[in-house]
């Protein structure tokens, strides 16, 4: 069973076009993270978030997660070919270590 | 080191041959995690080492799978009699502090395992 779960699992767009992502869960996490994964490399972390209701944005791109810290959102503006990899979100209970969804596969079509 | 550091970073071997995974941390980070990544599969958490601390083994698919720490610094994965099953990228990650879960990992380029 998997703890997070992570849906598009799929999505290309073209460039200039906005996109959301979503990492959901049945559990109560801490904090929860996103990363962008590029093949052939390890995950890259983009953002932290720990308060319910949080958001943050980095450039064109806005994180939220929600109220109750179940789940978390993704939103990209204006999408460029660059932005094209893999979304990994991550939650955190307390237990040193992370538990890693699936991932969201993003293509951006220049 | 500027970044995580793991080699190989390919390695092909035999069913039933044993494999080491090397990882180099950052430089001064206390946290050091083992994850694992199937295709179309999460990360897959191994084992975590905190300083001196006993390492957190509870992720270890098997005892076929083994990993030390030595000086704190320098981790091997080891996998003995390796299967098939085993293919799959093998990541390390450091953390300065070990609130890995709030400061976030940072993670080599991993290791591709394919087993044959």
């Amino acid at each position: 069973t998997q703890l997070l779960e992570q849906s598009p699992q799929f999505l290309s767009i073209q460039e200039g076009e906005n996109l959301t992502v979503y990492c959901n869960s049945s559990s109560v996490f801490s904090s929860l993270q996103w990363y962008r994964q590029e093949p052939g490399e390890g995950p890259v972390l983009l953002v932290t978030v720990v308060t319910g209701g949080e958001v943050k944005k980095l450039k064109r791109l806005t994180f939220q997660f929600g109220d109750a810290r179940k789940d978390s959102s993704l939103h990209i503006t204006a999408a460029q070919p660059g932005d094209t990899g893999l979304y990994l979100c991550a939650g955190g209970r307390g237990n040193n270590r992370l538990a890693f969804g699936k991932g969201n596969q993003v293509v951006v079509i220049p | 080191g500027a970044g995580v550091s793991q080699s190989p970073s390919n390695k092909v071997t035999e069913k039933g041959k044993d494999v080491e995974l090397r990882c180099d941390p950052i430089s001064g980070h206390t946290a050091l995690y083992w994850y694992r990544q199937s295709l179309g599969q999460g990360l897959e958490f191994l084992i975590y080492f905190q300083g001196n601390s006993a390492p957190d083994k509870s992720g270890l698919p098997s005892d076929r799978f083994s990993a030390e720490r030595t000086g704190g610094s320098v981790s091997t994965l080891t996998i003995q009699r390796t299967q098939q099953e085993d293919s799959a990228v093998y990541l390390c990650a450091s953390s300065l502090l070990g609130t890995g879960e709030e400061e976030g990992y940072t993670f080599g380029s991993g290791t591709r395992l394919t087993v044959v």
